[in-house]
């Protein structure tokens, strides 16, 4: 059975601050692609990332970036100077054959940017 | 056109009511899934579409009833729906169902059964 464990629940920073969202997973699977999505308060997931299990190296796309460890089953996300518009849920999420193509997401993190 | 649509963008209905949604995707995507997801909570996988056959069913009641009448449209119609059925309804698609492939995910329909 595949899990994905985002333990913030919620963050709340002033903007221009830097925040990390943590994400967790568990597969037994070797091949595997883990995922991110933004939900603002209008409802629509928007894809921002995907990462398969055999590429380790860290991305930067503008102010975001993405730290994925194997050793440690992890795949952080981090926003940089955030803003007013970065206020959303965000949604780490995992999929594999083995577990039928279908994602499994975490509970989410809410994120809440202070002007 | 890389969006996926959805209508309505609100519905309330009473639980004797027939109501239907609507997902609408011109992405040329091969596979459409219905997902259920309520306050403070992940999106729940309903069904599955793979090239217009349902491929998945998550022990969905009978109430909800899908169809993908083509590539580009599916509906979930709704009959004697319960108040706990009160949710977002996302529609999502991507290229293919397979693990690698990202969805796509419309703005919903926030649905009300009184």
């Amino acid at each position: 059975a595949q899990k994905v464990t985002q333990a913030q629940t919620e963050i709340s920073v002033v903007e221009k601050e830097d925040v990390t969202l943590d994400c967790v997973y568990e597969t037994r699977d070797t091949t595997y692609y883990l995922f991110w999505y933004k939900q603002p308060p209008s409802g629509e997931l928007v894809f921002l990332i995907r990462r398969n299990s055999f590429d380790e190296q860290n991305e930067i796309s503008g102010r975001y970036s993405w730290n994925f460890q194997k050793s440690t089953s992890s795949f952080n996300f981090t926003i940089t100077a955030s803003q007013v518009v970065d206020s959303a849920v965000y949604f780490c999420a995992l999929s594999s054959i083995a577990a039928g193509n279908k994602l499994t997401f975490g509970g989410g993190t809410r994120v809440l940017v202070k002007p | 056109d890389t969006e996926v649509t959805q209508t309505p963008k609100h519905l309330v209905m009473g639980m004797t009511n027939k109501k239907s949604l609507k997902c609408e995707q011109h992405m040329g995507h091969r596979a459409m899934y219905w997902y259920k997801q309520k306050a403070k909570k992940p999106p729940e996988l309903m069904f599955v579409y793979s090239y217009e056959k349902l491929s998945i069913n998550e022990s969905v009641p009978s109430r909800f009833s899908p169809e993908c009448p083509n590539s580009s449209l599916l509906n979930l119609h709704l009959h004697a729906l319960q108040p706990e059925d009160s949710a977002l309804y996302l529609c999502a698609s991507s290229l293919g169902h397979a693990e690698n492939n990202e969805q796509f995910f419309g703005p919903g329909t926030r649905l009300t059964v009184l």
